[in-house]
């Protein structure tokens, strides 16, 4: 079956503007997770999602914010961009049962210039 | 919250040997210890997971050790191979609740020398 889609895979923006990420889970998951990947600080959890609600939040600014539509499909949005929001965005799928496997998607790469 | 410690950054090795990475984490509720391997240009994908009710676990060459009391864990790898070239993850969270958010250690490359 089809893993978990990610679009797009790399944009470059600069500061002070948004940007909208998309991430389609495996048919049938309804959790959707996403982490932030720096070479620094390493993976970093932003939030997760499951039946359209928030059900979990990381350490991020409010300038993080994202959502989950009917279909399980989600998108993350970062607005005001900084520099140091450059990384690697990954999204992670789950069957959302507890401590259940998470699938990755490939990541959108954010450059802020 | 919880803190994961992962050691070392980069371990290298010849095809062949054998190759252990460790992981320390805070928090005493944690019950569920995942690893995951990420190659070039992918996303992390489980190799191995384990949960606090057992002490170790086994997957062909791939093998987990949990001590609790200790709060660490280790990942080992036998007989390496060329493609066990990689970075690996160790992860920990409380499974009591919904899926809680993983909190990742930083990541061992490991390098397979042939």
């Amino acid at each position: 079956k089809a893993g978990v889609t990610q679009t797009p895979r790399y944009l470059i923006k600069t500061r002070g503007q948004q940007v909208t990420l998309s991430c389609s889970p495996i048919s049938g998951h309804r959790s959707v997770s996403w982490y932030q990947q720096t070479p620094g600080q390493g993976l970093q959890f932003l939030f997760e999602y499951f039946s359209e609600t928030q059900r979990n939040k990381g350490n991020f600014p409010g300038r993080f914010s994202g959502r989950q539509f009917s279909n399980s499909r989600s998108e993350m949005n970062v607005s005001t961009l900084e520099l140091g929001d450059s990384a690697l965005y990954l999204c992670a799928s789950s069957t959302g049962t507890v401590g259940g496997e998470l699938f990755f998607g490939e990541g959108s790469r954010l450059t802020v210039l | 919250g919880e803190n994961v410690e992962q050691h070392p950054s980069t371990l290298s090795v010849q095809e062949g040997d054998s190759a252990v990475i460790k992981c320390t984490y805070s928090d005493s509720a944690s019950n569920y210890f995942p690893w995951y391997k990420q190659e070039l240009g992918k996303g992390p994908q489980l190799i191995i997971d384990i949960r606090s009710n057992v002490g170790e676990k086994k997957d062909q060459r791939i093998a987990v050790t949990l001590n609790k009391t200790a709060k660490h864990f280790s990942l080992h790898i036998t007989e390496t191979q060329p493609e066990d070239s990689a970075v690996y993850f160790c992860a920990a969270t409380y499974s009591g609740g919904g899926a809680d958010g993983l909190t990742f250690g930083k990541g061992t490359h490991l390098i397979i020398q042939p």
